[in-house]
């Protein structure tokens, strides 16, 4: 059965801190992605990366960063937390494959910023 | 106009209804087509996927594409309270990014 999971489901953090949200997976998937869902903003890319040591930008990577220094573990970091980055953090993976790329989802991590 | 649109809703229907989802994309070049449910406060799961023109049955739901007018809709039949979610449409376009883009959701109500 495939499986991504996260490190935490919930997290409160204060504004200033550094934080890491780290996801694993167990397919042997090259890609691996960061999304945040917001009320009403639907899901937005932060960043993915589609090998280990590549990352690239989604559509909204300002105030985030990400490492990937093993094929199953992707990390986001939040350099500095701020009050706007509270929000529903959501780690997928995808194969290569052409017509077999659906992404899996973890369980998403509750992240609030004080 | 956004990539891949989708009514939220919330769309109500009757338990035993047909429930009609549907998703329009702006990408002519889009390849591949997803819907996931994801219940209140959990993570996206993956029900279907389609990539030709047509139907594509799987039990109770069907996916339908039609890409000469860039729609994709998803059909439950005999729809159930359990159903109750919101579903996303996302699509792979192929444009040089490998990550899906999602639209935002519709939100489904099931009333028993």
């Amino acid at each position: 059965d495939v499986k991504v999971t996260q490190s935490s489901r919930y997290l409160v953090k204060r504004t200033g801190e550094k934080v890491f949200l780290e996801c694993v997976q167990d397919m042997d998937h090259e890609n691996m992605f960061w999304y945040r869902q917001d009320p009403g903003l639907g899901l937005r890319l932060i960043y993915f990366s589609y090998d280990v040591k590549m990352k690239e930008k989604g559509d909204i990577p300002e105030g985030y960063s990400v490492s990937r220094e093993k094929k199953e573990r992707f990390s986001l970091i939040l350099e500095s937390a701020s009050t706007n980055q509270t929000s529903m953090y959501l780690c997928a993976s995808s194969t290569h494959v052409v017509n077999y790329n659906e992404q899996f989802f973890g369980p998403g991590t509750r992240l609030t910023v004080l | 106009q956004k990539e891949v649109e989708q009514n939220s809703g919330p769309l109500s229907v009757p338990e035993g209804a047909i429930a009609s989802l549907n998703c329009t994309y702006s990408d002519r070049g889009s390849q591949s087509f997803f819907w996931y449910r994801q219940y209140s406060g959990k993570s996206p799961e993956l029900i279907m996927f389609i990539y030709s023109n047509g139907d594509k049955e799987d039990g109770r739901f069907t996916a339908q594409l039609n890409k000469a007018s860039q729609y994709v809709s998803l059909l439950i039949r005999d729809s159930q309270p359990s159903d109750s979610a919101t579903y996303l449409c996302a699509v792979n376009s192929y444009t040089g990014r490998r990550a899906l883009t999602f639209g935002s959701g519709t939100r489904l109500q099931v009333q028993p």
